[in-house]
């Protein structure tokens, strides 16, 4: 079964105005993370953000933040006054345990973001 | 260095040959991950190491990959027989030691991007 499902495959916005990208998860864990990873075409991984299943307040990271629906199970990025180094791959990822315990990310498919002039 | 490094960057090879693609952790970074990115598609969770211990490589497509961290730190990740279905990205991520939630980052390598011919 898909745990984490985006469903925009690519996106377009104008440079400076505000985008969100949609992330759906399934998990039946109470303790879990979210992130949301921007991978340029150099191909490095980037984290932008994260929200832990118990936190009650949506995250902020500068322009970003994350829209956390727990009932809903949704975390979808919010990315406000886009600039043209935006124009990337976000995927959004969920981790089941901590690192040390083993806990992976999973991730999404990936939505393609590009920013217009 | 002072982030994950991997090596070779590229790699071409041909059907039936073995590769071996390294990764460099992060010093001190206990725990390793490994993943495989095929073409427009997000990172899939191939192994995890603890130190030396791999823990974890339930997402080994099959006896042809075999991962090793033998002194818990550089690791490993061999194909043997490599097939065309096995071109992809392969990331390398670590995190840190520490078990406080608040440290969630995953830190990932540019990756290898294995090309088989």
């Amino acid at each position: 079964a898909q745990k984490i499902t985006q469903t925009q495959p690519g996106m377009f916005v104008q440079e400076k105005e505000a985008v969100t990208l949609d992330c759906t998860y399934d998990t039946s864990d109470q303790s879990y993370g979210l992130f949301w990873y921007k991978q340029p075409s150099s191909g490095e991984m980037i984290f932008l953000i994260y929200q832990g299943s118990y936190d009650e307040q949506n995250a902020t990271e500068g322009r970003y933040s994350l829209n956390f629906q727990k009932a809903r199970k949704s975390a979808n990025l919010v990315i406000s006054a886009s600039q043209l180094g935006d124009s990337a791959m976000y995927f959004c990822a969920m981790r089941e345990g901590l690192y040390n315990q083993g806990g992976k990310l999973i991730f999404g498919q990936g939505t393609e973001l590009s920013v217009k002039p | 260095g002072a982030g994950v490094s991997q090596s070779p960057r590229y790699k071409v090879a041909k059907r039936g040959q073995d590769v071996a693609l390294r990764c460099d952790p992060i010093s001190g970074h206990v725990s390793l991950f490994w993943y495989q990115q095929a073409l427009g598609q997000g990172p899939e969770f191939l192994t995890y190491f603890q130190n030396e211990a791999q823990l974890d490589k339930s997402g080994l497509p099959s006896d042809r990959f075999f991962a090793e961290r033998p002194e818990g730190s550089v690791s490993t990740l061999k194909i043997q027989r490599t097939q065309q279905e096995d071109s992809a990205v392969y990331l390398c991520a670590s995190s840190s030691p520490w078990t406080d939630a608040t440290n969630e980052k995953l830190f990932f390598g540019s990756g290898t991007q294995l090309s088989v011919l």
